[in-house]
């Protein structure tokens, strides 16, 4: 079985600072990682991905990720909050096939101007 | 890149009539697709596997016959909520893709009055 924490359902940064949203995850075989984006009512939109080779993910709109397996972990990271990155953010787990995915609970990402 | 196209964006119905939502693929084909569920503030919960020519595959505690699923083409499958009651008011998602490189559609808002 899998499973992913998401540590902290609300995050507030200001407009330019470092964003920070944390996920560990539980599982059982080399997992697969992603983060996606949720605006309101919307869909999701993969913002990165890993599945082997370079630890270090570089994502869409100035995002990357960095896979950590001894901590378990696949924080995700941007150097400077753009208002438009207000929304909800969403880690995922599988194992090998990544439509068949566990979610996390998800973070919202407030940004102040 | 791949694009899945889902259909309706919203929907309201009546409580015990049937509603039906598409999930497309554009651009490619979909032997596999998955049906998602999401409450307000919540995460998304696999509901079903959508294997085309095939019966679905439903995650424990999904209700097969009251959440119909028809994958009858390589490109469209089908959700259809029957005998909806507010209960079922939620926001439904689908993904298709291959591998790592699943897509997901853009939800279908349903409320059941």
């Amino acid at each position: 079985a899998q499973s992913v924490t998401q540590l902290g359902s609300h995050v507030s940064v200001s407009e330019g600072a470092l964003v920070l949203l944390r996920c560990n995850y539980s599982s059982s075989v080399p997992p697969y990682l992603f983060w996606y984006v949720q605006y309101p009512n919307q869909g999701l939109q993969l913002l990165l991905k890993y599945t082997t080779g370079a630890t270090l993910v570089k994502g869409i709109n100035g995002f990357e990720a960095e896979f950590k397996k001894s901590e378990t972990s696949f924080h995700l990271t941007k150097p400077s909050a753009h208002m438009s990155d207000a929304a909800e953010y969403f880690c995922a787990v599988s194992d090998a096939n990544a439509g068949k995915s566990t979610f996390g609970d998800g973070t919202t990402l407030t940004v102040k101007p | 890149g791949a694009v899945v196209s889902q259909h309706p964006s919203w929907v309201i119905c009546k409580s015990g009539t049937s509603v039906k939502i598409e999930c497309r693929s554009l651009d490619f084909q979909a032997t596999t697709m998955f049906w998602y569920r999401q409450f307000p503030k919540q995460s998304l919960m696999l509901m079903a596997t959508s294997n085309e020519g095939s019966k679905a595959t439903y995650e424990q505690g999904v209700e097969k016959d009251k959440f119909l699923i028809n994958h009858a083409s390589l490109t469209l499958s089908t959700l259809t909520v029957t005998s909806a009651h507010p209960e079922d008011s939620s926001f439904y998602i689908c993904s298709a893709g291959e591998l790592y490189g699943y897509t997901f559609g853009s939800g279908t808002r349903l409320t059941v009055v």
